[in-house]
């Protein structure tokens, strides 16, 4: 079974460019969160989303920062016109689908999009 | 809100010493509680979990403990190993809170040969 997939492992954009971010689950998980690590800080929740519905955003800016997890295909983190203070490491985790008996607060992490921002 | 607060690092230690890692939360409902560990470079691992009061989780030599009574879920390790250097992140996961898990800002270990 395997990971979190995220891609790409790293990115440069200049700054006015825009970034995706690209974040597969576990198989079997319908859960996915996102996750921002700043240098030197810990990891701040972005949002929460399940297939095709946004659950919790209440972690992402308010302008430029969007999420999408549509029914077939990764989940998408999207930041437009980057800004140097967006370089930081973007962590994807998910969680398994509720229906499937499992406990759901056990999140599995990917191995992280780091963002540099020239 | 739920937040976490670990003990600032870095910490230093020599091989084979005693490792403790201080974790304490507040949390609204009854939160799950975990351990994760970053090596360098790389993603978070988990590391151990605890799901209820009193329980103990362990993985790899580390071990918690689930505090309600002083709301801490401190990490332990008898003998560390060089190859243990990275951060800890302690971090709770509360049904109330929808399941985002909340991070400690992390505690960076470094382990002397």
């Amino acid at each position: 079974n395997a990971g979190v997939m995220q891609n790409p492992r790293h990115l440069v954009r200049r700054r006015g460019q825009e970034a995706r971010l690209r974040c597969s689950p576990m198989k079997g998980h319908s859960h996915v969160y996102w996750y921002r690590q700043l240098p030197e800080e810990g990891l701040k929740f972005m949002v929460y989303l399940q297939k095709e519905n946004i659950i919790d955003e209440s972690g992402m800016p308010k302008e430029r920062f969007s999420a999408e997890f549509p029914k077939e295909g990764p989940s998408i983190l999207r930041i437009q016109q980057v800004v140097r203070g967006d370089s930081a490491a973007y962590f994807c985790a998910s969680s398994p689908n509720r229906t499937s008996g499992l406990r759901t607060d056990t999140q599995y992490f990917g191995p992280g999009t780091r963002l540099t921002v020239l | 809100g739920d937040s976490v607060t670990q003990m600032e690092g870095p910490v230093t230690l020599s091989e084979e010493a005693f490792l403790t890692i201080n974790c304490t939360y507040t949390a609204t409902g009854y939160p799950s509680l975990f351990w994760y560990v970053q090596y360098p470079g790389e993603g978070l691992q988990l590391l151990l979990k605890a799901t209820k009061a009193d329980d103990k989780g362990s993985n790899k030599g580390f071990e918690a403990t689930y505090r309600k009574e002083t709301t801490s879920f401190h990490l332990e390790k008898g003998s560390v190993q060089v190859s243990d250097s990275a951060v800890y992140f302690c971090a709770l996961s509360d049904s109330a809170g929808g399941f985002k898990t909340i991070f400690g800002a992390g505690t960076r270990l470094f382990v002397k040969a």
